[in-house]
């Protein structure tokens, strides 16, 4: 696709359950990023892959939340034991390169809108 | 750690006025970027800021980048309705670490 692909648009889950979210990136983006948005707040980063593997997990705020992306291009945010304040936009950019060159812009999603009841 | 904040937070002002959000970064830092959102929208990139004294413009927009101030500046100039939205800077954590952090955002209104 043109753009940068997120799906579900909408998850609504309840306390305790297993959620995955999913990112397709611009056809030929290495690099990959995760962030989350609540209400009224910027983007707080997550996760960044370059290529396969997660060049920088710093922002993954504990380990119920996992991110793959085994063939370097769609990737999965994962997140065990949701709980109500995981309830966010989860944001999904892509960029073309890192590296020499690059200008660091990212290409934003729509964002998966995840509701933990 | 890095931190990037905005000010205003919040901005509501006249069309045709000028005026201008800035953007502060705690850490030395060449690069900046500017984004726009629309209410329930997506980021869209609107600046790419990637040296001292970088200025860009585009239509009523223009941004500017001081590192050494740690200090960008996004300048509206003949605000319209159309520019209503809120407006993102983010700033790579450090060089080379490709990790980009977000400010707070700056909610624009402009009135009619």
């Amino acid at each position: 696709g043109a753009g940068v692909s997120q799906t579900p648009s909408n998850k609504v889950t309840e306390k305790g359950k297993y959620v995955e979210l999913r990112c397709d990136p611009i056809s030929g983006h290495t690099a990959l990023y995760w962030y989350r948005q609540s209400l009224g707040q910027g983007p707080e980063f997550l996760i960044y892959f370059q290529g396969t593997g997660a060049a920088d997990d710093s922002g993954l705020p504990n380990d119920r939340f996992f991110a793959v992306r085994p063939e370097g291009s769609v990737s999965t945010l994962k997140i065990q034991r949701t709980e109500r304040g995981d309830s966010a936009v989860y944001l999904c950019a892509s960029s073309l390169t890192t590296g020499t060159g690059s200008t660091g812009e990212l290409f934003f999603g729509e964002g998966s809108r995840l509701t933990v009841l | 750690e890095l931190k990037v904040e905005q000010n205003p937070l919040f901005l509501s002002m006249q069309e045709g006025k000028n005026y201008t959000i800035y953007c502060n970064y705690s850490t030395t830092s060449d690069r900046l970027y500017w984004y726009r959102q629309d209410p329930g929208k997506s980021l869209e990139s609107l600046f790419v800021l990637l040296s001292n004294g970088a200025v860009k413009q585009e239509g009523r927009l223009m941004a500017s980048l001081d590192t050494k101030a740690r200090l960008s500046t996004l300048h509206i100039t003949a605000a319209v309705h159309d520019l209503s939205a809120t407006y993102f800077c983010a700033v790579e954590g450090a060089s080379g670490t490709y990790k980009y952090i977000f400010g707070t955002g700056t909610r624009l209104k402009v009135l009619a």
